[in-house]
């Protein structure tokens, strides 16, 4: 079936260091979408992107759509403590059905 | 946006009893979706419920043990039927809001002895 793949699973940076979680999946999607689970939290919707090459940034954060519509990418700049979560991308099919990746789970050192 | 409340926020259970969750949107919504994420693990989804319907189970994911009711278009439940320690998770809701964007209730943490 559908899948889609996220990397890495964990990771730890030092404070101010930056933070790159990627998302590839195995056919091309309609949009990719970026959320947010703190711990002990539910998730929380981040960015939507839908075109192909589409970049958008908040802030600190910069999600990239790959050309293909295949992969995705969230960076974050000069990572802080409040950053600290799982990311998760999810991927909608030409189906309609939303597909999440296995999440990215970030812990910042101060 | 939506805002989703959900509850029980957390409960522990038996083994062989059942749990129903409850899901309340504060607006229509045409599709609900229930969700199960194990400890550290990503969301799986278990059902689409919509109302007026029957709820689409996944692969895995059956209605004797899950069943699910919509009766209108803000409300669902799940209920967590004949629990065992495999059925140890959090539950989510959420619903498809404008613009195709997920909107997740705060989750329902479940144990089961």
């Amino acid at each position: 079936g559908q899948q889609v793949m996220q990397i890495p699973q964990y990771q730890h940076v030092q404070e101010g260091e930056d933070f790159t979680t990627y998302c590839n999946s195995s056919t091309t999607l309609s949009n990719i979408q970026w959320y947010k689970q703190r711990p002990g939290g539910h998730p929380v919707f981040l960015i939507q992107l839908v075109k192909s090459g589409e970049v958008k940034k908040q802030k600190r954060l910069t999600f990239q759509f790959g050309e293909a519509k295949k992969n995705s990418s969230l960076h974050i700049t000069a990572t802080q403590t409040t950053d600290v979560g799982t990311y998760f991308c999810a991927g909608r099919s030409n189906t309609g059905k939303l597909i999440f990746g296995q999440g990215t789970t970030l812990q910042v050192k101060p | 946006s939506a805002v989703i409340s959900q509850k029980p926020s957390r409960d522990i259970c038996q083994r062989g009893t059942s749990l129903t969750i409850q899901c309340q949107v504060d607006s229509q919504v045409t599709m609900m979706f229930w969700y199960r994420q194990q400890p550290g693990q990503s969301l799986t989804l278990i059902a689409t419920a919509n109302q007026g319907s029957e709820a689409t189970y996944e692969s895995g994911f059956v209605i004797d043990k899950f069943p699910i009711s919509r009766p209108n278009l803000t409300f669902s439940t799940l209920t967590v039927s004949n629990m065992s320690p495999e059925d140890s998770s959090i539950y989510l809701c959420s619903v498809d809001s404008g613009g195709n964007i997920q909107y997740f209730g705060a989750g329902t943490r479940l144990s089961v002895l």
